[in-house]
């Protein structure tokens, strides 16, 4: 069936950029996603990618799609203390109706 | 202001007492969901719905009812809750899945003791 990994924790310290690496198993997804948790909330979209791009830069954030390994990758660049949050890569199930989100990376961004 | 209600936003119950999870949105969505979330799990989805009247079960529906009466509600429903439903839970919506944007509400935490 269809899986998302990622790593559970990333720590990096303010003014860096984080990487965070996520690996899906179905091949035909047309589009995959990062969202944001931060504390005590609900889910925010940050930015999505359809399956035909390679990459894709909204701001400070950048996403990487290697389709061959299927392997996305979300970058935040100058990575600020307010970045610290949970971040969550998804992908669409085959039949259309879900997603299939990953366990959640923690970032932790330190001053 | 687009945006995706749940009501209770906490809520402690004991075995076997009925509760409803109330879930609104004011966007005109044609789709719905409910997904839980637990430690180490990350969000499965529950039930969603596709329009009124049309619902279907997710990856954990056992245990949960739903229903979609009007487009902009989708009410979570657990007739006899047990310990292990304990969770956080989290409705979404939009116009569809591929490509757009889906609202996710603020939580429910859910506790059963």
């Amino acid at each position: 069936g269809e899986d998302v990994e990622q790593s559970l924790f990333l720590s990096v310290r303010e003014g860096d950029s984080s990487v965070i690496n996520c690996t899906y198993t179905d091949s035909s997804s047309t589009y995959l996603y990062w969202y944001k948790q931060e504390p005590g909330a609900g889910l925010q979209l940050l930015t999505y990618i359809f399956s035909n791009m390679d990459m894709k830069q909204d701001q400070r954030l950048t996403v990487l799609l290697n389709k061959k390994d299927k392997h996305l990758s979300l970058r935040i660049a100058d990575t600020q203390t307010g970045d610290s949050a949970i971040y969550f890569c998804a992908e669409i199930n085959q039949a259309g109706t879900a997603l299939i989100f990953g366990k959640g990376t923690t970032l932790s961004v330190s001053s | 202001e687009a945006q995706v209600t749940q009501n209770p936003r906490y809520l402690i119950t004991v075995t076997g007492k009925k509760l409803t999870v109330t879930c609104s949105q004011n966007m005109n969505h044609e789709y719905m969901s409910w997904y839980r979330q637990d430690p180490g799990l990350g969000l499965r989805q529950i039930y969603y719905s596709m329009n009124v009247e049309v619902t279907d079960k997710g990856d954990v529906p056992e245990g949960y009812k739903v229903s979609r009466k009007e487009k902009r509600n989708f009410p979570l429903i657990l007739e006899s809750p047990s310990p292990n439903q304990t969770s956080l839970y989290f409705c979404a919506s939009s116009t569809g899945l591929a490509g757009t944007t889906q609202y996710f509400g603020p939580g429910t935490r859910l506790t059963v003791l």
